[in-house]
């Protein structure tokens, strides 16, 4: 069955911190998986996902095959990162996403 | 610049009463869909629909229906609300195709409270 993994309900680290958000899949298939966040009253928005391998808002995340897993990374945490981190992935048919429980990120100054 | 509205940021309904919650989007994307969002449980797929008048029951679907006559638009209705069912309602739509356009684009929410 499908499922997506976030242990780490809450996370917090000081302003220039490294960060890392942990997000672990099963997935028969080959998913694609994503990170959303939505900051404080704000609508849920895509951060980045993995086909693009691309780095956002200094967010960076590989995907581990191996390890099933699709850890967020910041180097150097600032206090506007804080918000509300899902990690999701898309698979099968119509585009369905599966979304973790999510973690929120509070960084301190 | 994709947008998804919906009907009401907030809502107050009583417990028995039938409540609709109403989400457009407007471009023109094929699928769309209603997840209801809790602390500590992340996003939960209720409803998608794939295409007008087609539907799909997700993961929570006990409680609602949908319903879908226009590709704009996809309505979540609580037949009989409960107070259980209080919750923040997302609303989101995406487009078939590519692997570029699997993104999900959501509205802004709807929190719901039952009394």
């Amino acid at each position: 069955a499908q499922r997506v993994t976030q242990p780490e309900k809450l996370l917090s680290v000081f302003k220039g911190a490294p960060v890392e958000l942990k997000c672990n899949y099963s997935y028969s298939g080959s998913p694609e998986l994503f990170w959303y966040v939505q900051y404080s009253r704000q609508r849920l928005q895509l951060l980045l996902r993995h086909i693009s391998r691309e780095s956002i808002k200094g967010f960076t995340a590989d995907l581990n095959k191996g390890e099933t897993s699709f850890h967020l990374k910041k180097p150097f945490a600032q206090e506007e990162d804080s918000a509300m981190y899902y990690c999701a992935l898309s698979g099968g048919n119509f585009n369905k996403f599966y979304f973790g429980s999510g973690t929120k990120l509070n960084v301190k100054p | 610049d994709v947008k998804v509205t919906q009907s009401s940021r907030y809502l107050v309904k009583r417990t028995g009463e039938k409540v609709f919650l109403e989400c457009v989007q407007d471009m023109d994307h094929e699928n769309m869909f209603w997840y209801r969002q809790d602390p500590g449980l992340g996003l939960r797929l209720i409803y998608f629909s794939y295409d007008v008048k087609m539907k799909e029951k997700g993961d929570i679907p006990e409680g609602y229906s949908v319903s879908r006559e226009k590709k704009e638009r996809f309505s979540l209705i609580l037949e009989s609300a409960s107070t259980n069912q209080t919750s923040m309602y997302l609303c989101a739509s995406s487009s078939t195709g590519a692997p570029s356009s699997y993104e999900q684009y959501f509205g802004p929410g709807t929190r719901l409270t039952v009394t």
